[in-house]
């Protein structure tokens, strides 16, 4: 599985947008992006995934970069629930494994 | 939907001692994993189970053993256990959808085995 890179932590104000950054420079192409968070004391939970266009969910939006080397995280107003740390995961699709490889991730924190 | 559940949720034992961590999932799902979280660290798969009657190896599976008891749950088994054990352990679930491998984890189980 293909390497990704975040920021160790970053901090964001209560009800501003929140841009968390991954960088996935060997990205093959066909390996899903997907991100998870841990709120604290919880099991990950999921969060979005794409391929190659940018979307959008009820938590969450994902924009990828054209050449799908990076891609952005973006929580349109953090709450103080969003405290959590982030993960960005690439899957490669199919096949009889769906195991996530999880690096460190980034440690949101939210001030009120 | 219950989701995924563990039990138990606390642990402690000592070494050399023997438990076995249960997982049950509800939502009808084929695949099936362990992992265990170390402090300040990422989760690291044991095993995995892609589908009912199959288990493989992930990254740590050392010191461990499963058993896929049916399609609904997924027990890991410590045999003798060591302080190195000492960790938090998740259960997941998913299925292959719309690109996703979207799993669903379980609230853990917080093992200490001084």
């Amino acid at each position: 599985d293909a390497k990704t890179t975040q920021p160790n932590s970053m901090e964001s104000n209560e009800e501003e947008p929140v841009h968390l950054p991954c960088n996935h420079s060997t990205i093959s192409g066909t390996d899903y992006i997907h991100w998870y968070r841990q709120l604290p004391s919880q099991g990950p939970e999921y969060v979005i995934h794409g391929l190659t266009s940018n979307v959008n969910n009820r938590m969450a939006s994902l924009a990828i970069a054209e050449d799908r080397k990076s891609s952005t995280l973006i929580l349109h107003r953090a709450t103080l629930r969003d405290a959590a740390v982030y993960y960005c995961i690439l899957r490669a699709p199919g096949g009889s494994q769906g195991n996530l490889i999880f690096g460190k991730g980034t440690k949101l924190s939210v001030k009120p | 939907n219950a989701g995924v559940t563990q039990t138990p949720k606390f642990q402690v034992l000592k070494t050399g001692q023997s438990m076995t961590l249960q997982c049950a999932q509800d939502m009808n799902h084929n695949s099936m994993y362990w992992y265990r979280q170390d402090p300040g660290m990422g989760l690291r798969l044991i095993y995995y189970s892609a589908s009912e009657g199959t288990t493989d190896k992930g990254e740590v599976p050392n010191g461990y053993n499963v058993s896929r008891l049916n399609k609904r749950e997924f027990s890991l088994r410590l045999e003798s256990a060591a302080p190195s054990q000492t960790s938090v352990y998740f259960c997941a679930s998913s299925e292959w959808t719309s690109g996703s491998y979207e799993q669903y984890f379980g609230p853990g189980t917080r093992l200490t085995v001084t």
